[in-house]
């Protein structure tokens, strides 16, 4: 069966450093792959796009990278900040519609 | 500009009563969806429409119904509501063609009880 799965627990790390998030998928073969962040209360709001031909993409201080091969992406957060805290949502691209995982909250310390 | 407006925000029903959410964006963009967001279950496509006059199923279509009115509008109507459908409703709008990210409205908190 076709499945995303993003990191199941919430992530909490300290400021100042990097957060890595995790999105695997199963039984899809996307063009694309997206990431989102959602705030309480909110609907998401769009970060990031990777191709399916591309390997990595940076934007300020987020990276992600997209491995066809494994079926991952990865997204990276530097020099985490509290005001980073929320939850990030993958998202693949296939045959006009956006299917999403289910989401990691990841909370920044001071 | 708003983007995407749904309305209402809230809303309780009783089970059994019907009610239609309504989404209108003013990006001129021509696919419009709407998901359904519970907790730990991330987004899930209820339905969506790639053009003004077309509408396709996603992975969770039973007990709703959709009508694309026009380019700018996309309704989600729930006939008999039941105590399964209580979600946070969103409405979602791209561009047409591949690579285009999504704009999504503030969502409708529906209970039903």
């Amino acid at each position: 069966s076709q499945k995303i799965e993003q990191n199941s627990e919430a992530l909490n790390i300290q400021e100042g450093k990097t957060a890595t998030l995790t999105c695997n998928y199963t039984n899809y073969s996307p063009a694309y792959l997206q990431w989102y962040r959602q705030d309480p209360g909110r609907g998401p709001v769009f970060l990031l796009l990777i191709r399916e031909n591309e390997k990595e993409k940076r934007k300020e201080r987020l990276k992600v990278t997209f491995d066809t091969t494994l079926k991952q992406s990865l997204f990276h957060i530097t020099a985490s900040q509290p005001a980073d805290s929320a939850t990030y949502l993958c998202a693949l691209g296939q045959g006009g519609k956006l299917i999403f995982g289910q989401g990691t909250e990841l909370s920044v310390k001071p | 500009n708003a983007g995407v407006t749904q309305t209402p925000k809230f809303q309780v029903l009783k089970t059994g009563q019907s009610m239609t959410l309504q989404c209108a964006q003013d990006m001129n963009h021509n696919s419009m969806y709407w998901y359904r967001q519970d907790p730990g279950m991330g987004l899930r496509l209820i339905y969506y429409s790639a053009s003004e006059g077309t509408t396709d199923k996603g992975e969770v279509p039973n007990g709703y119904n959709v009508s694309r009115l026009n380019k700018r509008e996309f309704s989600l109507r729930l006939e008999s509501a039941a105590p399964s459908q209580t979600s946070v409703y969103f409405c979602a709008i791209s561009d047409q063609g591949e690579y285009t990210e999504a704009f999504f409205g503030q969502g409708t908190r529906l209970t039903v009880v």
